[in-house]
């Protein structure tokens, strides 16, 4: 299995309040992404970050933010969380980003937002 | 844009008999595409890619998927299935974008009668 950890792996938290999602890869990859998983929806992407400081929205980027400041660490940041971002996260990484390059997944974090 | 179609959300198969799980794409340029395995409460898995060399697939587990461009279809079987097949599976397509941004199907979930 791919290096890939997620913290924490169960977060309960309220409406309003800021949340921090930490992954974590000891594979060297450049590339790392955040998805949400929602039923029938399949995986969505976040942004994702293509090396250390830079970073590129996703499909469903409004009301989350993301920080890498080193290789190994991708940070994933609920300003304000709602209600509508309880979901599962997952932290993909890939090692050059390119066409038929495969992801690898990390166990996901199960946020609920009351 | 990209998009994919998995035309069956569950699929119920008896032990030992063939699986057909369905996915139809939509791509502006020549992607690559995978099939994912989903296990309950678990991360994702690569079960096997295409990327634009033989049309037929093989990966693992004994599954294996058929490229077709014409029907722009990404087929995934697997002759006889098996209890520990039970799980979620996810058609995913990758184009030329910035970042090798994947995006999902629906997802299909697999039952596995005895």
């Amino acid at each position: 299995d791919a290096g890939i950890t997620q913290s924490p792996r169960h977060k309960v938290t309220e409406t309003g309040t800021p949340v921090t999602l930490r992954c974590h890869q000891t594979e060297n990859h450049r590339y790392m992404y955040w998805y949400r998983q929602d039923p029938g929806h399949g995986l969505r992407l976040i942004h994702y970050s293509y090396g250390v400081k830079d970073t590129d929205k996703g499909e469903v980027s409004d009301g989350y933010s993301v920080s890498r400041s080193k290789t190994e660490d991708f940070l994933l940041t609920l300003e304000s969380a709602t209600s509508s971002q309880t979901s599962v996260y997952f932290c993909a990484i890939s090692g050059y980003g390119g066409l038929g390059d495969e992801q690898f997944f990390g166990p996901g974090t199960r946020l609920t937002v009351l | 844009a990209q998009s994919v179609t998995q035309l069956d959300s569950h699929v119920s198969v008896s032990e030992g008999t063939p699986v057909l799980l369905r996915c139809n794409y939509s791509s502006s340029y020549s992607p690559s595409l995978f099939w994912y395995v989903q296990h309950p409460n678990k991360g994702l898995q690569l079960l096997l890619k295409y990327t634009s060399a033989a049309t037929l697939v093989k990966g693992i587990n004994g599954f294996e998927a058929e490229f077709k461009k014409s029907e722009t279809s990404f087929h995934l079987t697997k002759p006889s299935a098996h209890m520990s097949d039970a799980a979620e599976y996810f058609c995913v397509v990758s184009d030329m974008s910035p970042g090798n941004k994947l995006t999902f199907g629906g997802g299909t979930r697999v039952l596995v009668k005895p």
